[in-house]
């Protein structure tokens, strides 16, 4: 059990570029999550694979973000036309069959210039 | 929606000061309450779940408690090394994600 892997760890970008994280699950989990935490706050919920589809997404998630997890292993999270307002950190988790607990890795930090 | 309260904000302690952190929720069909405890620049790590009222989960000098309506994280004698962030966590019956609070932040001075 190597844990939840994310890369980058940190990104800086200028308003308006496109960014991409990437999230390796642990390996035996089917199930995977995107959360974002701001400071001060607990983590808020993006959207859910189980395998490779993607069964829930939160109206948090605009039209600029896209979620993608080919072949039910690693996932990506791309937010395109990037806005000062989404610098926080980006979490990813992962579990096995319901209800056992999430997972998580220890995020990507995105900062807007 | 669900919805979750932790109390307070902030705690700061002496080593060897016992306290609780107290976490109130709202779900519809309660599947699962989560304590995450969360370092500086890390991800939230698992610590426990409870499933139902009157359960009690122990991990060293923590123990957490839960009824309908909440939780508390019971910190016994606390160490500097129990200096976090600890979040409560709730997943409903009819939904996979985890609704959190906003944590309390605890210090523990030696």
């Amino acid at each position: 059990d190597t844990g939840v892997s994310q890369d980058p760890r940190h990104k800086i970008t200028k308003r308006g570029q496109n960014v991409t994280f990437r999230c390796d699950p642990i390996s035996e989990h089917n199930r995977l999550y995107w959360y974002r935490q701001t400071l001060g706050q607990g983590p808020e919920f993006l959207t859910y694979f189980q395998n490779e589809a993607q069964l829930e997404k939160s109206r948090l998630l605009s039209d600029r973000f896209s979620a993608e997890r080919p072949k039910g292993s690693f996932s990506t999270l791309e937010i395109q036309r990037t806005e000062q307002g989404d610098s926080a950190m980006y979490l990813c988790a992962s579990s096995d069959r319901s209800p056992q607990p999430q997972h998580f890795g220890d995020g990507t930090r995105l900062s807007i210039l | 929606e669900d919805q979750v309260t932790q109390s307070p904000e902030a705690l700061r302690l002496q080593e060897g000061e016992s306290s609780s952190l107290n976490c109130s929720y709202t779900v519809s069909g309660l599947r699962g309450l989560f304590w995450y405890r969360q370092d500086p620049g890390k991800g939230p790590e698992f610590l426990f779940t409870l499933y139902s009222a009157g359960e009690e989960k122990e991990k060293e000098r923590l123990k957490a408690t839960l009824t309908k309506k909440e939780s508390f994280l019971h910190i016994t004698a606390p160490k500097p090394e129990d200096s976090a962030t600890y979040l409560c966590a709730v997943r409903s019956s009819n939904d996979y994600k985890l609704s959190f609070g906003a944590g309390t932040t605890v210090t523990v001075r030696a």
